[in-house]
Protein backbone atom coordinates (compact mmCIF):
# COMPACT_ATOMS: atom_id res chain seq x y z
CA UNK A 1 0.00 0.00 0.00
CA UNK A 2 1.82 3.25 -1.18
CA UNK A 3 -0.88 5.89 -0.68
CA UNK A 4 -1.11 6.53 -4.40
CA UNK A 5 -4.98 5.93 -5.91
CA UNK A 6 -5.36 5.81 -9.31
CA UNK A 7 -8.79 5.56 -10.88
CA UNK A 8 -10.04 4.28 -12.87
CA UNK A 9 -8.72 1.25 -12.75
CA UNK A 10 -9.38 -0.01 -16.49
CA UNK A 11 -11.06 1.58 -19.30
CA UNK A 12 -12.00 0.92 -22.66
CA UNK A 13 -11.97 3.40 -25.70
CA UNK A 14 -12.12 3.98 -29.50
CA UNK A 15 -9.69 5.51 -31.24
CA UNK A 16 -9.77 9.60 -31.95
CA UNK A 17 -11.77 9.86 -28.90
CA UNK A 18 -9.97 11.83 -25.44
CA UNK A 19 -9.23 10.45 -21.84
CA UNK A 20 -9.07 11.62 -18.63
CA UNK A 21 -7.02 9.01 -16.15
CA UNK A 22 -6.64 10.51 -11.96
CA UNK A 23 -3.93 10.55 -9.43
CA UNK A 24 -4.13 11.06 -6.10
CA UNK A 25 -0.99 11.21 -4.65
CA UNK A 26 0.54 9.97 -0.93
CA UNK A 27 0.07 12.64 1.44
CA UNK A 28 2.73 15.10 1.92
CA UNK A 29 3.99 14.33 -1.28
CA UNK A 30 3.78 17.52 -3.77
CA UNK A 31 5.31 15.95 -6.81
CA UNK A 32 3.60 13.78 -9.44
CA UNK A 33 4.84 11.70 -12.23
CA UNK A 34 3.40 9.66 -15.19
CA UNK A 35 4.55 6.90 -16.55
CA UNK A 36 3.26 5.03 -19.58
CA UNK A 37 3.98 1.39 -19.57
CA UNK A 38 3.56 -0.79 -22.65
CA UNK A 39 3.01 -4.70 -22.25
CA UNK A 40 6.19 -6.60 -21.69
CA UNK A 41 8.26 -3.19 -21.10
CA UNK A 42 9.38 -0.82 -18.65
CA UNK A 43 7.94 2.42 -17.41
CA UNK A 44 8.40 5.55 -19.88
CA UNK A 45 8.05 8.87 -18.27
CA UNK A 46 5.67 10.94 -19.63
CA UNK A 47 5.95 14.47 -17.49
CA UNK A 48 6.05 15.71 -13.89
CA UNK A 49 4.09 18.30 -11.95
CA UNK A 50 5.45 20.34 -8.92
CA UNK A 51 3.11 21.99 -7.43
CA UNK A 52 0.78 22.56 -10.16
CA UNK A 53 3.63 23.31 -12.95
CA UNK A 54 4.85 21.00 -15.86
CA UNK A 55 8.48 20.31 -14.16
CA UNK A 56 9.74 17.68 -16.99
CA UNK A 57 8.77 15.86 -19.49
CA UNK A 58 9.49 12.74 -21.79
CA UNK A 59 9.50 11.88 -25.36
CA UNK A 60 5.65 12.76 -25.68
CA UNK A 61 3.54 14.62 -27.75
CA UNK A 62 1.57 17.34 -26.97
CA UNK A 63 -1.74 15.52 -27.25
CA UNK A 64 -0.20 14.13 -23.72
CA UNK A 65 -1.28 16.81 -21.29
CA UNK A 66 -1.85 17.14 -17.48
CA UNK A 67 -2.60 19.20 -14.59
CA UNK A 68 -1.81 19.14 -10.80
CA UNK A 69 -4.34 20.76 -8.31
CA UNK A 70 -3.70 22.05 -5.19
CA UNK A 71 -4.50 19.37 -3.44
CA UNK A 72 -1.52 17.76 -5.29
CA UNK A 73 -3.98 15.36 -7.12
CA UNK A 74 -3.01 15.27 -10.61
CA UNK A 75 -5.18 13.94 -14.18
CA UNK A 76 -3.27 12.77 -17.58
CA UNK A 77 -5.08 13.67 -20.23
CA UNK A 78 -4.48 12.17 -23.92
CA UNK A 79 -6.04 13.62 -27.01
CA UNK A 80 -6.99 12.18 -30.18
CA UNK A 81 -5.93 8.32 -29.10
CA UNK A 82 -4.10 6.25 -31.20
CA UNK A 83 -4.12 2.16 -30.95
CA UNK A 84 -0.57 2.45 -29.69
CA UNK A 85 -1.75 4.48 -26.22
CA UNK A 86 -3.01 1.22 -25.33
CA UNK A 87 -0.96 0.61 -22.13
CA UNK A 88 -0.74 0.74 -18.29
CA UNK A 89 -0.91 4.34 -17.27
CA UNK A 90 1.38 4.85 -14.04
CA UNK A 91 1.09 7.07 -11.69
CA UNK A 92 3.89 8.17 -8.66
CA UNK A 93 3.88 10.58 -6.41
CA UNK A 94 7.48 11.90 -3.76
CA UNK A 95 8.17 15.10 -2.27
CA UNK A 96 10.29 17.75 -3.77
CA UNK A 97 11.81 18.37 -7.11
CA UNK A 98 13.99 15.42 -7.67
CA UNK A 99 15.98 13.32 -6.37
CA UNK A 100 13.34 11.55 -3.38
CA UNK A 101 12.06 8.17 -3.97
CA UNK A 102 8.86 7.79 -6.07
CA UNK A 103 5.92 5.95 -4.73
CA UNK A 104 3.88 3.94 -7.53
CA UNK A 105 -0.13 3.46 -7.65
CA UNK A 106 -1.53 0.58 -9.19
CA UNK A 107 -2.38 1.87 -12.46
CA UNK A 108 -5.15 2.60 -14.77
CA UNK A 109 -5.37 -0.18 -17.92
CA UNK A 110 -6.24 1.67 -21.45
CA UNK A 111 -7.18 -0.09 -24.19
CA UNK A 112 -7.67 1.61 -27.21
CA UNK A 113 -10.04 -0.24 -30.27
CA UNK B 1 12.79 4.59 -24.92
CA UNK B 2 14.96 2.81 -22.37
CA UNK B 3 17.96 3.57 -21.54
CA UNK B 4 19.40 1.61 -19.48
CA UNK B 5 20.36 -1.49 -20.06
CA UNK B 6 18.44 -4.68 -17.80
CA UNK B 7 20.12 -8.26 -17.70
CA UNK B 8 19.15 -11.06 -17.58
CA UNK B 9 15.50 -10.53 -19.23
CA UNK B 10 14.41 -13.43 -17.59
CA UNK B 11 15.24 -16.36 -15.41
CA UNK B 12 13.89 -19.47 -14.24
CA UNK B 13 15.43 -20.40 -10.98
CA UNK B 14 14.47 -23.03 -8.10
CA UNK B 15 13.70 -21.92 -4.84
CA UNK B 16 16.58 -21.71 -2.28
CA UNK B 17 19.20 -20.39 -5.31
CA UNK B 18 20.15 -17.15 -4.65
CA UNK B 19 19.35 -14.57 -7.85
CA UNK B 20 21.30 -11.78 -9.40
CA UNK B 21 20.85 -9.14 -12.07
CA UNK B 22 22.15 -6.23 -12.85
CA UNK B 23 21.44 -2.89 -15.22
CA UNK B 24 23.89 -0.70 -16.68
CA UNK B 25 23.48 2.92 -18.40
CA UNK B 26 25.74 5.16 -20.93
CA UNK B 27 24.42 8.11 -18.61
CA UNK B 28 25.21 9.02 -15.30
CA UNK B 29 22.78 8.78 -11.82
CA UNK B 30 22.19 10.49 -8.61
CA UNK B 31 19.51 7.80 -7.96
CA UNK B 32 19.47 3.82 -8.34
CA UNK B 33 16.01 2.09 -7.33
CA UNK B 34 14.71 -1.63 -7.63
CA UNK B 35 11.26 -1.56 -7.88
CA UNK B 36 9.19 -5.21 -8.31
CA UNK B 37 5.99 -5.52 -10.34
CA UNK B 38 3.19 -7.85 -10.23
CA UNK B 39 0.45 -8.75 -12.61
CA UNK B 40 -1.75 -6.27 -12.50
CA UNK B 41 -0.22 -4.41 -10.42
CA UNK B 42 2.26 -0.72 -10.03
CA UNK B 43 6.04 -1.09 -9.34
CA UNK B 44 6.90 -1.91 -5.45
CA UNK B 45 9.99 -0.17 -4.48
CA UNK B 46 12.22 -2.77 -2.80
CA UNK B 47 15.95 -0.19 -2.41
CA UNK B 48 16.69 2.80 -3.39
CA UNK B 49 20.11 3.73 -3.33
CA UNK B 50 21.60 7.64 -3.42
CA UNK B 51 25.47 7.37 -3.38
CA UNK B 52 28.12 5.66 -5.37
CA UNK B 53 29.54 2.65 -3.88
CA UNK B 54 26.73 2.44 -1.87
CA UNK B 55 25.68 -1.13 -0.84
CA UNK B 56 22.45 -1.53 0.77
CA UNK B 57 19.60 -4.91 1.95
CA UNK B 58 16.00 -5.08 2.78
CA UNK B 59 15.73 -8.63 3.64
CA UNK B 60 17.16 -11.45 1.47
CA UNK B 61 17.21 -8.10 -0.86
CA UNK B 62 20.93 -6.30 -1.42
CA UNK B 63 21.24 -4.14 -4.19
CA UNK B 64 24.30 -1.51 -4.73
CA UNK B 65 25.28 1.63 -6.35
CA UNK B 66 27.66 1.48 -8.93
CA UNK B 67 31.02 3.35 -8.63
CA UNK B 68 30.67 4.73 -11.94
CA UNK B 69 27.06 5.81 -10.94
CA UNK B 70 26.48 4.10 -14.13
CA UNK B 71 25.41 0.75 -13.09
CA UNK B 72 23.73 -1.38 -10.02
CA UNK B 73 23.13 -4.57 -9.00
CA UNK B 74 20.09 -6.85 -7.33
CA UNK B 75 21.15 -10.19 -5.06
CA UNK B 76 18.12 -11.55 -4.11
CA UNK B 77 19.26 -14.87 -1.97
CA UNK B 78 18.05 -17.82 -0.89
CA UNK B 79 14.77 -17.55 -3.30
CA UNK B 80 11.05 -18.31 -2.47
CA UNK B 81 7.89 -18.46 -4.52
CA UNK B 82 6.55 -15.17 -3.65
CA UNK B 83 10.33 -13.59 -5.12
CA UNK B 84 8.11 -14.33 -8.77
CA UNK B 85 7.46 -11.35 -10.64
CA UNK B 86 9.24 -8.33 -13.22
CA UNK B 87 11.67 -6.86 -11.53
CA UNK B 88 13.07 -3.38 -12.76
CA UNK B 89 15.94 -1.17 -11.80
CA UNK B 90 15.49 2.58 -12.69
CA UNK B 91 18.04 5.60 -12.61
CA UNK B 92 16.78 9.10 -11.51
CA UNK B 93 18.88 12.41 -12.61
CA UNK B 94 16.54 15.41 -11.25
CA UNK B 95 12.99 14.79 -12.14
CA UNK B 96 13.49 11.92 -14.76
CA UNK B 97 13.40 9.04 -13.93
CA UNK B 98 14.42 5.95 -16.47
CA UNK B 99 13.48 2.20 -16.04
CA UNK B 100 15.24 -0.81 -17.88
CA UNK B 101 13.12 -2.79 -19.77
CA UNK B 102 12.70 -5.86 -16.37
CA UNK B 103 13.48 -9.11 -15.29
CA UNK B 104 11.25 -11.65 -15.67
CA UNK B 105 12.21 -14.03 -12.53
CA UNK B 106 10.22 -17.90 -12.36
CA UNK B 107 11.00 -19.64 -8.85
CA UNK B 108 10.05 -23.33 -9.09
CA UNK B 109 9.24 -24.91 -5.86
Amino acid sequence: ETGVTQSPTHLIKTRGQQVTLRCSSQSGHNTVSWYQQALGQGPQFIFQYYREEENGRGNFPPRFSGLQFPNYSSELNVNALELDDSALYLCASSSGQGGNTIYFGEGSWLTVV
Amino acid sequence: GQQLNQSPQSMFIQEGEDVSMNCTSSSIFNTWLWYKQEPGEGPVLLIALYKAGELTSNGRLTAQFGITRKDSFLNISASIPSDVGIYFCAGQRNNDMRFGAGTRLTVKP
